[in-house]
C-alpha cells in the first residue's frame, strides 16, 4: 500500500516569515495529493489539493508544489499568520482507490 | 451545508468495556470512512464504505471492532472489549461517491481507555 512520509514533524516560525512542509510517497500510482489543516481539538479541513498532472498550485498564501518523478511534494506558506498555526497532514490517493494515506502531521507554530 | 456529524464528543471507559461511536455523513455522501487517529499521529482507515457495503476493512481490528452502515446513511462503530491502545480521536469522514478524495471529516470522538 501507499507508505507517506512528512517532514518536519515540528515547525516554528515567526510571523510574516515562510513556513514548508515536504512530503514524500511510495506509490507512482497516486495521482491526488491533498493537504489538510487541524487545529487543536478540531476536525481536518482539506485547504489544498493538487492532481498529478499539475506541477504547481497556488491558493493566496498557500501552495503546493509536486515532483511525480521524485515522489514529493510540498506545501508552502508565505507570510505567516498566528491563525496558520495547527496541525498540517499531507495524504495521497492512487488512482482508481479512494482511501487516503496522511502522513504523520507537522505542528506548525507560528510566533507573534 | 450541515457537515459531517459525530457523537459522543468523548468518551471515557475501562479496558475490556465495550463502547459505539455514530456518524452522520454529509446528506448525498454515498461514502463514508471512519479512522483511527492517535496522538500525534495521522488519521489511519480502519473501514471504507460505499453506500451500505463494506469496500475496505482491512485496517480493522475485526477481533475487536465492527461497523455496520444498514441503511446507507448512518454508521456506527463498536470497539468490544476495548484495550488500553485504543485511546484514540476516531473520526469519522464523508464524500460524494467517486471523489474519495474530497473527503470532508466530523469533529471526531476521543476516546479514553483507562
Amino acid at each position: 500500500g501507499e507508505n507517506v512520509e512528512q517532514h518536519p514533524s515540528t515547525l516554528s516560525v515567526q510571523e510574516g516569515d515562510s513556513a514548508v512542509i515536504k512530503c514524500t510517497y511510495s506509490d507512482s500510482a497516486s495521482n491526488y495529493f491533498p493537504w489538510y489543516k487541524q487545529e487543536l481539538g478540531k476536525r481536518p479541513q482539506l485547504i489544498i489539493d493538487i492532481r498529478s498532472n499539475v506541477g504547481e498550485k497556488k491558493d493566496q498564501r498557500i501552495a503546493v508544489t509536486l515532483n511525480k518523478t521524485a515522489k514529493h511534494f510540498s506545501l508552502h506558506i508565505t507570510e505567516t499568520q498566528p491563525e496558520d498555526s495547527a496541525v498540517y497532514f499531507c495524504a495521497a490517493i492512487p488512482v482508481n482507490d479512494y482511501k487516503l494515506s496522511f502522513g504523520a502531521g507537522t505542528t506548525v507554530t507560528v510566533r507573534a | 451545508e450541515a457537515g459531517v456529524a459525530q457523537s459522543p464528543r468523548y468518551k471515557i471507559i475501562e479496558k475490556r468495556q465495550s463502547v459505539a461511536f455514530w456518524c452522520n455523513p454529509i446528506s448525498g455522501h454515498a461514502t463514508l470512512y471512519w479512522y483511527q487517529q492517535i496522538l500525534g499521529q495521522g488519521p489511519k482507515l480502519l473501514i471504507q464504505f460505499q453506500n451500505n457495503g463494506v469496500v475496505d476493512d482491512s485496517q480493522l481490528p475485526k477481533d475487536r471492532f465492527s461497523a455496520e452502515r444498514l441503511k446507507g446513511v448512518d454508521s456506527t462503530l463498536k470497539i468490544q472489549p476495548a484495550k488500553l491502545e485504543d485511546s484514540a480521536v476516531y473520526l469519522c469522514a464523508s464524500s460524494l461517491e467517486g471523489q474519495g478524495a474530497r473527503s470532508f471529516f466530523g469533529q471526531g470522538t476521543r476516546l479514553t481507555v483507562v
